[in-house]
């Protein structure tokens, strides 16, 4: 059975870096077919997807994120990590992170999602 | 970028009647990969349908997905009351976007 399961701050200050870690089990990450991907959903608003890593061929991300976010993974404690810098009030958002199949481009498995909120 | 419509943004219907709800893109999805995703209040998204038509694991044969190129359709055929979710598509041609969503509310 694969779980993911999203962990890291509930409150961050305007300016500061973001980093959310997704432990995940069930799946390797070093497997070349099934990925990690992070996606954000404002309250009440559509998802938006921010980037992926896969095993072997590195990290993708949102073009209108690109500069501000980090995608990395820790294959032994079967971790990835977000980082976002300059976060801004806007970005207050639950992330959730979801396992990707590369084979279909969907997104077969979700964590429970953290509620981000970015306020001073 | 490959932006999805999705319409209508809210359907009122009733338990035992036949939803269809429409995702246009803004391009032909050429790969093909046109996923359905059900997001209930304070929940995660759960996988639907994928590669346009073939139904998630555990996913009730009530739920259809159909098209093709730039129309597809998530079509449910006599409601049942855990249906009446958020319903939302999602394209993956060079990089995943996702539609704003259609709300499916009890009549």
């Amino acid at each position: 059975q694969v779980t993911l399961k999203e962990s890291g701050p509930v409150l961050v200050k305007p300016t500061e870096t973001l980093t959310l870690t997704c432990t995940v089990s069930g799946f390797s990450l070093s497997n070349v077919r099934m990925g990690v991907s992070w996606i954000r959903q404002p309250p009440g608003k559509a998802l938006e997807w921010l980037g992926n890593i896969y095993s072997n061929d590195g990290e993708s991300y949102s073009s209108s994120m690109k500069s501000r976010l980090s995608i990395s993974k820790d294959t032994s404690k079967s971790q990835v990590v977000l980082t976002m810098t300059d976060m801004d009030p806007v970005d207050t958002a639950t992330y959730y992170c979801a396992q990707i199949d590369r084979w279909f481009g969907d997104f077969d498995s979700w964590g429970q999602g953290t509620l981000v909120t970015v306020s001073s | 970028e490959i932006v999805l419509t999705q319409s209508p943004g809210t359907l009122s219907l009733s338990p035992g009647e036949r939803a269809t709800l429409s995702c246009r893109a803004s391009q032909s999805v050429t790969s093909g990969y046109l996923t359905w995703y059900q997001q209930k209040p304070g929940q995660a998204p759960r996988l639907l349908i994928y590669g346009v038509s073939t139904r998630a694991t555990g996913i009730p044969d009530r739920f259809s997905g159909s098209g093709s190129g730039t129309d597809f359709t998530l079509t449910i055929t006599r409601l049942e009351p855990e249906d009446f979710a958020v319903y939302y598509c999602q394209q993956y041609v060079r990089s995943p976007t996702f539609g704003q969503g259609t709300r499916l509310e009890i009549k």
